[in-house]
């Protein structure tokens, strides 16, 4: 069974204080790894796919990284605008249609 | 930039009543989804939808549930019979095609609410 674990649960950052959300996955052949981001009671919005091991996708102050078992999504300098709930999903093989699996998300704060 | 729209955004039903929650995906995309989040807990799997039929679904899409696209523009799902645990959020997406780098494109979601 794919699972995705996603840490820490919740972070909290002063503005400026860069760090790093970890993505662990455990699947039968990754084709895609999703970051997106979510704001209460709203539907997720996408952030960056990640298909292959080394490969890097940069937006703004969030940067994507892929290994064989884990993404990373790097977040320099944040601002309070960048509080939301950051998910992880994948595709993988054999699933027809394209149906993704998430993570449960690290909620992040952003402390002026 | 294009969206997709979701209708309404908030539902309160008795338990035993039948919902419709509507969605617009965006008009050229041919994958149709439905998932759902429980508070506090995962976005989950219910549906998938191409070429006018169910291609694939979870073990939450049960019997009391069903999908439809009846006028080539809406995107329904059909709750026959709500329970208490059917309380959640229930998002649409769609896709343009299986080879998109964007994933899929989320709408903001309907909260229903099973009482």
């Amino acid at each position: 069974e794919d699972q995705v674990t996603q840490s820490p649960e919740a972070l909290r950052l002063q503005e400026g204080e860069s760090s790093s959300l970890n993505c662990s996955y455990t699947v039968s052949g990754l084709r895609g790894l999703f970051w997106y981001r979510q704001d209460p009671g709203k539907g997720p919005e996408f952030l960056f796919t990640l298909y292959s091991a080394g490969e890097e996708k940069e937006k703004e102050r969030l940067k994507a990284t892929l290994t064989k078992k884990e993404s990373f999504l790097h977040i320099t300098a944040p601002k309070p605008e960048d509080s939301a709930t950051y998910l992880c999903a994948v595709r993988t093989s054999g699933a027809g249609s394209y149906q993704l699996t998430f993570g449960k998300g690290t909620k992040l704060s952003v402390i002026p | 930039e294009p969206e997709v729209t979701q209708t309404p955004s908030h539902q309160v039903t008795q338990m035993g009543q039948e919902v419709i929650l509507r969605c617009v995906p965006i008009s050229n995309h041919l994958y149709f989804y439905w998932y759902r989040q429980i508070l506090g807990q995962k976005v989950e799997f219910l549906v998938s939808f191409y070429n006018n039929e169910i291609s694939e679904k979870s073990e939450i899409f049960d019997d009391q549930f069903s999908v439809e696209r009846p006028d080539g523009s809406n995107f329904t799902l059909k709750i026959r019979s709500t329970k208490l645990e059917d309380s959640a959020m229930y998002f649409c997406a769609s896709m343009a095609d299986r080879a998109s780098n964007y994933g899929y494109t989320f709408g903001s979601g309907t909260r229903l609410t099973v009482v």
